[in-house]
């Protein structure tokens, strides 16, 4: 398995503000992903955060409004800008060790409100 | 399309009795099969997981799950449950592709009756 840490662990923001999102794991892992869970809702993947490359979307999400960067191999940002109530939700970063290692772990997840 | 359907929002079972998760999956390759749990305020805990070989797989926590293709189902079991087991199941679908890209059910949120 992995060790998965992120900060913070939840927030409260106000309208029209950004916040980052941080995901550290305690090894080297080939992939990162950071998931949406709205609230009673299942996950949604927003994006595959790529290693020294721009992030790989899925549809429906945009690099302007939600910024990845991923700088290392055990480490990875997510921002959430200008944010609206319909973004909160609770963000999770996962990660998929390498190849032939199909499964993923998640990390605690980030509780976000937006007022 | 690829889609992972649990056909079942809540479940509400008595400690001690049996459980059973239903899963249905539609996936166009060969299908890579995860059960996870969320408890309250958690994240996800990988229960189980499939990828080839015996149809019946063992997982943590008792749970076990069986794979079938003709049915395009991938079920999770547990004989006897646990106060603790109430939380969120979700199943899951993936492939072998370099995407590493996950499809979530809907979950299915377990009570369990002293």
């Amino acid at each position: 398995s992995a060790v998965i840490s992120q900060k913070p662990s939840r927030d409260i923001c106000q309208r029209g503000t950004s916040l980052t999102i941080q995901c550290q794991v305690d090894s080297q892992v080939t992939m990162m992903f950071w998931y949406r869970q709205q609230p009673g809702q299942s996950l949604t993947l927003i994006a595959t955060a790529n290693q020294g490359s721009e992030a790989t979307y899925e549809s429906g999400f945009v690099i302007d409004k939600f910024p990845i960067s991923r700088p290392n191999l055990t480490f990875s940002t997510l921002t959430v800008s200008n944010m609206s109530p319909e973004d909160s939700s609770i963000y999770l970063c996962s990660v998929r060790r390498g190849q032939g290692a199909y499964e993923q772990y998640f990390g605690p997840g980030t509780r976000l409100t937006v007022t | 399309a690829q889609s992972v359907t649990q056909p079942d929002i809540h479940i509400t079972v008595s400690e001690g009795a049996s459980l059973e998760l239903r899963c249905n999956y539609s996936y166009g390759a060969t299908p890579y099969l995860f059960w996870y749990v969320q408890s309250p305020g958690q994240g996800l805990q990988l229960l189980l997981k499939y990828f080839s070989g015996d149809t019946l797989v063992q997982g943590i926590k008792g749970f076990e799950a069986e794979f079938k293709r003709s049915q395009s189902s991938f079920n999770l079991r547990k004989p006897s449950v646990h106060w603790s087991d109430a939380a969120e199941y979700f199943c899951a679908v993936g492939g072998s592709s370099n995407t590493g890209k996950l499809i979530f059910g809907q979950g299915t949120t377990l009570q369990v009756k002293p």
